[in-house]
């Protein structure tokens, strides 16, 4: 069945510092992928998302690239702020409806 | 604005009652979810629903019921069977449930048993 794996936390990085957060898959055809951001006492929020091998998904500065060749979505971002801190989760489209998340990513960024 | 509720944010249960969450959509999406979210961990399914009156079980429906009268409407009952439902809990809604549609979460409720 579809999965996703993504690296474990936490993620503790310098403000301004280069971000990337890893996500492999496996699928049989072609899910959408997904990633969501969960800030604290919150619920999850859209991050970015790729619907075809070979799209980039981005947003405020985030962006993942859906490689079928090496079934991965790794998120990444050039210049981490302190707002970014959270926990962030990969994910794809399973079947009839459902969404498969993965354990999620705490990432922590440092003034 | 349109969005997702539920409600109470905060709910405590002695063990042994049935407990039921809120969760109301107005963003007229046929599809709706529940999540359970233990901590450092992901989501895990209990339910959905792809339309009104209809509802499937997710990966860990014991001890859950739901309903789904209404289209923005897919309350949570917790049941005295669930073994361990101290959890944050999450609804969400998508607009039909396809490949590539969106999920959209509500704030969550983070239930306690005492």
């Amino acid at each position: 069945g579809n999965s996703v794996t993504q690296m474990e936390g936490p993620v503790t990085l310098s403000e301004e510092a280069f971000l990337t957060i890893n996500c492999t898959y496996t699928a049989t055809g072609y899910p959408s992928l997904f990633w969501y951001v969960q800030y604290p006492g919150e619920g999850l929020q859209l991050l970015l998302k790729a619907t075809k091998a070979d799209d980039k998904g981005s947003n405020k500065g985030f962006e993942a690239t859906y490689r079928k060749e090496t079934t991965s979505f790794h998120l990444e971002k050039g210049s981490v702020q302190v707002s970014d801190s959270a926990v962030y989760f990969c994910a794809l489209y399973s079947s009839a409806s459902k969404i498969i998340f993965g354990s999620g990513t705490r990432l922590s960024i440092r003034p | 604005d349109g969005g997702i509720t539920q409600s109470p944010k905060y709910l405590f249960r002695k063990e042994g009652q049935n407990v039921t969450l809120s969760c109301e959509q107005n963003l007229n999406h046929d599809a709706m979810y529940w999540y359970r979210q233990d901590p450092g961990q992901g989501l895990r399914l209990i339910y959905y629903s792809q339309i009104v009156n209809d509802f499937q079980k997710g990966d860990i429906a014991e001890g859950y019921s739901v309903s789904r009268e209404k289209k923005e409407s897919f309350p949570l009952t917790v049941t005295s069977a669930q073994k361990n439902p101290t959890a944050f809990y999450l609804c969400a809604s998508s607009i039909g449930g396809g490949n590539g549609d969106t999920q959209y979460f509500g704030p969550g409720t983070r239930l306690t048993v005492l």
